[in-house]
C-alpha cells in the first residue's frame, strides 16, 4: 500500500529537548516536503526536497532542520523547540512535476512545554 | 502577497443537497488548482486537479470550476451524504515544471445532517 509514515503521531516534550520527527515514504517520489498546520493558518510549508542531497526552506523554515541522505527518508530536526513549535505537523510526497498529488501522513501532534 | 481565501465559518447542508465551496485567491496567477479532504486526526487526502486552461471537471459526485478571471475556484458536492463530513482544503499551484508550489488555504468545514 502506498503510503507516508511519520512518527511519532505525538509528542510532549519541554523547551530546549532536541527531537526528530520521522517520515518515510515507499512510492519511490522524488520530492518531499514538510508542513505545519495551526487554527486559522492553514498548512504551511517548512522545507522540502527535490530529491536525494537537495534541500530548501519553505515559508516558515526558521528553527527546524532537514536532511535528506535516502530518497524514502525525510527526517524534521527540532534542535532547540521552543513553545511556539508546538503545532500539527505533516510529511507529504509527490511525484515527478508540480501538479502531481501530494500524499500525506497522518500527521505529528507536537506539544512544547 | 499571495493570500488564498476559503469559508472560515462551517458549511452545514442536509443530506441530498448540492454544497458548494468557494476558494478566493488574490496576488497569484495559478497555473492550476488542487481540491484536498481532511477528516479529523489524518492527513489531506487529494481529490482533484483543475488545470487554469479548463473550466470544469467531475469526479463521480464531485466538480469543481476554475474561474481565473474572478480569480475563484468553486468545488461542488451533489447528493451530500453526511460521509462527506470533512474539511476541504483548496490548494492553487504556481507554474515552474517541478519547482512550482502549492498554497493552501485554511479549509472549510462541511457538515451534512441525515
Amino acid at each position: 500500500e502506498a503510503q507516508v509514515t511519520q512518527n511519532p503521531r505525538y509528542l510532549i516534550t519541554v523547551t530546549g529537548k532536541k527531537l526528530t520527527v520521522t517520515c518515510s515514504q515507499n512510492m519511490n517520489h522524488e520530492y518531499m516536503s514538510w508542513y505545519r498546520q495551526d487554527p486559522g493558518l492553514g498548512l504551511r510549508q517548512i522545507y522540502y526536497s527535490m530529491n536525494v542531497e537537495v534541500t530548501d526552506k519553505g515559508d516558515v523554515p526558521e528553527g527546524y532542520k532537514v536532511s535528506r541522505k535516502e530518497k524514502r527518508n525525510f527526517p524534521l530536526i527540532l534542535e532547540s523547540p521552543s513553545p511556539n513549535q508546538t503545532s500539527l505537523y505533516f510529511c507529504a510526497s509527490r511525484g515527478t512535476g508540480s501538479h502531481q498529488p501530494q500524499h500525506f501522513g497522518d500527521g505529528t501532534r507536537l506539544s512544547i512545554l | 502577497s499571495q493570500k488564498i481565501e476559503q469559508n472560515s465559518e462551517a458549511l452545514n447542508i442536509q443530506e441530498g443537497k448540492t454544497a458548494t465551496l468557494t476558494c478566493n485567491y488574490t496576488n497569484y496567477s495559478p497555473a492550476y488548482l488542487q481540491w484536498y479532504r481532511q477528516d479529523p486526526g489524518r492527513g489531506p487526502v487529494f481529490l482533484l486537479l483543475i488545470r487554469e486552461n479548463e473550466k470544469e471537471k467531475r469526479k463521480e459526485r464531485l466538480k469543481v470550476t476554475f474561474d481565473t478571471t474572478l480569480k475563484q475556484s468553486l468545488f461542488h458536492i451533489t447528493a451530500s451524504q453526511p460521509a462527506d463530513s470533512a474539511t476541504y482544503l483548496c490548494a492553487p499551484g504556481s507554474r515552474g515544471g517541478n519547482t512550482g508550489k502549492l498554497i493552501f488555504g485554511q479549509g472549510t468545514t462541511l457538515q451534512v445532517k441525515p
